[in-house]
């Protein structure tokens, strides 16, 4: 059973609008979540992450959102740039563990049209 | 400092064959965890070292398996390969694998299996 789910394989935005990239989450024990993007060729590159006990985490244009109650987590990108174009993966684990137990979503691919 | 590397980065196997896959992590770090990634699962866990010792391990058959040497250096073996085992394998090296430490990616290996 998937822990993490990501719905929506893939999003299209124009450029300069805002991109929204959504992630659910079953597991109650679950208290930190990453956003990692991921080009074609290259490894996962960490983008952002938030603790359960904020709702907001802002780092330049990108800023994740989480609502522990829906269990659902969000990343926003304002504006959105070509080179924004790929696919994003949502993760979380229990922060008292390691990294081992970090799980991954199906990912996101976003492209952002010129 | 030198990224995460991995070698080979492409590689054509036959189904019943093994495979070993290398990964050197940034230097200095201990922890380094395996990932599988197929377009129908995601990017799922394989396992975890640390100090040259498995630490955490996902759900995968025992034909996975894994050890690190005493430089941090790891690698994976895959025995009795089966076409399912087709995937993009990524390794991941941090500091001491605590969950607050961010993971680094290398850029993968490409397993085909005919």
């Amino acid at each position: 059973d998937q822990q993490v789910k990501q719905n929506s394989p893939s999003l299209s935005v124009q450029e300069g609008r805002i991109s929204i990239l959504n992630c659910d989450y079953t597991n109650s024990m679950f208290d930190y979540f990453l956003w990692y993007k991921k080009y074609p060729a290259e490894g996962p590159t960490f983008l952002i992450s938030i603790s359960s006990i904020k709702d907001k985490n802002e780092d330049g244009r990108f800023t994740v959102f989480l609502n522990k109650s829906a269990k659902h987590l969000s990343l926003h990108i304002v504006p959105s740039q070509p080179g924004d174009s790929a696919v994003y993966f949502c993760a979380a684990l229990n922060y008292g563990g390691s990294q081992g137990n970090l799980i991954f979503g199906k990912g996101t691919k976003l492209s952002v049209k010129p | 400092k030198a990224g995460v590397t991995q070698t080979p980065r492409y590689l054509i196997k036959t189904r019943g064959q093994q495979v070993t896959l290398s990964c050197s992590p940034i230097s200095g770090h201990r922890s380094v965890s395996w990932y599988q990634q197929t377009p129908g699962q995601g990017l799922q866990f394989l396992f975890e070292y640390f100090s040259e010792t498995q630490r955490n391990k996902g759900n995968f058959p025992g034909r996975f398996s894994g050890r690190q040497f005493s430089n941090s250096r790891s690698e994976m073996n895959v025995s009795t390969l089966e076409l399912g085992d087709s995937a993009l394998y990524l390794c991941a090296s941090s500091l001491d694998g605590r969950a607050s430490e961010t993971q680094y990616f290398g850029p993968g290996t490409r397993l085909l299996v005919l």
